[in-house]
């Protein structure tokens, strides 16, 4: 089974609107992170937000902000007020105890002027 | 300011080569960690490494091999290079998971590796 799974191959927003980006995932431990990149046409990852599975609160970082529903296993990504400089790939990520990462397939968001 | 470096962007090489990627990070992380990329199937791991000659195998490890001898680097090797491992090739650090949490991976530039 997959472990995370991130359903939008590609999206499009208006410039200034919010997107949502999707992602479930799948674990039974009682104890791991969640992560979002972001991956321009460049080529390099970038770091976006962080979500602890204790954590009680969602994560929030500037225009960015994790909608953690722990039940339902899924960590959203929601980007307030989209820059074109947002149009990039996206990548949700997990980490167990067991160090190992686990990467979904990524969605493309492209803003639109 | 933090970094992974990778020793190349782009490399071609021609098909059964010793292929040799190199990654170091200056941020003291245990982990280290290589990944290919091609479009469609995000990141899969390759190889990991929790510690220094710390190896473990990762979802595709097959024509691949790695070495840690230092902390600070982490070298895949192609032994046998094949056309169908031409792709990007990335590496990343990070920290053990610890009280502050599971701790972010750092990534490099990435290698675009083509396999003539």
């Amino acid at each position: 089974a997959q472990k995370i799974t991130q359903t939008q191959p590609g999206m499009f927003v208006q410039e200034k609107e919010a997107v949502t980006l999707d992602c479930t995932y799948d674990t039974s431990d009682p104890s791991y992170g969640l992560f979002w990149y972001k991956q321009p046409s460049s080529g390099e990852m970038i770091f976006l937000i962080y979500q602890g599975s204790y954590d009680q609160q969602n994560a929030t970082e500037g225009r960015y902000s994790l909608n953690f529903q722990k039940a339902r296993k899924s960590a959203n990504l929601v980007i307030s007020a989209s820059q074109l400089g947002d149009s990039a790939m996206y990548f949700c990520a997990m980490r167990e105890l067991g160090n190992q990462f686990y990467f979904g397939t990524g969605t493309s968001l492209t803003v639109i002027p | 300011d933090v970094k992974v470096t990778q020793s190349s962007r782009y490399l071609v090489k021609r098909t059964g080569e010793k292929v040799f990627l190199e990654c170091v990070q200056d941020m003291d992380h245990e982990n280290m960690f290589w990944y290919r990329q091609d479009p469609g199937l995000g990141l899969r791991l390759i190889y990991f490494s929790y510690d220094v000659k710390m190896k473990e195998k990762g979802d595709i490890p097959e024509g691949y091999s790695v070495s840690r001898e230092k902390k600070e680097r982490f070298s895949l090797i192609l032994e046998s290079a094949s056309t169908n491992q031409t792709s990007m090739y990335l590496c990343a650090s990070s920290l053990y998971p610890g009280l502050a949490g599971f701790n972010e991976q750092f990534f490099g530039p990435g290698t675009r590796l083509t396999v003539l």
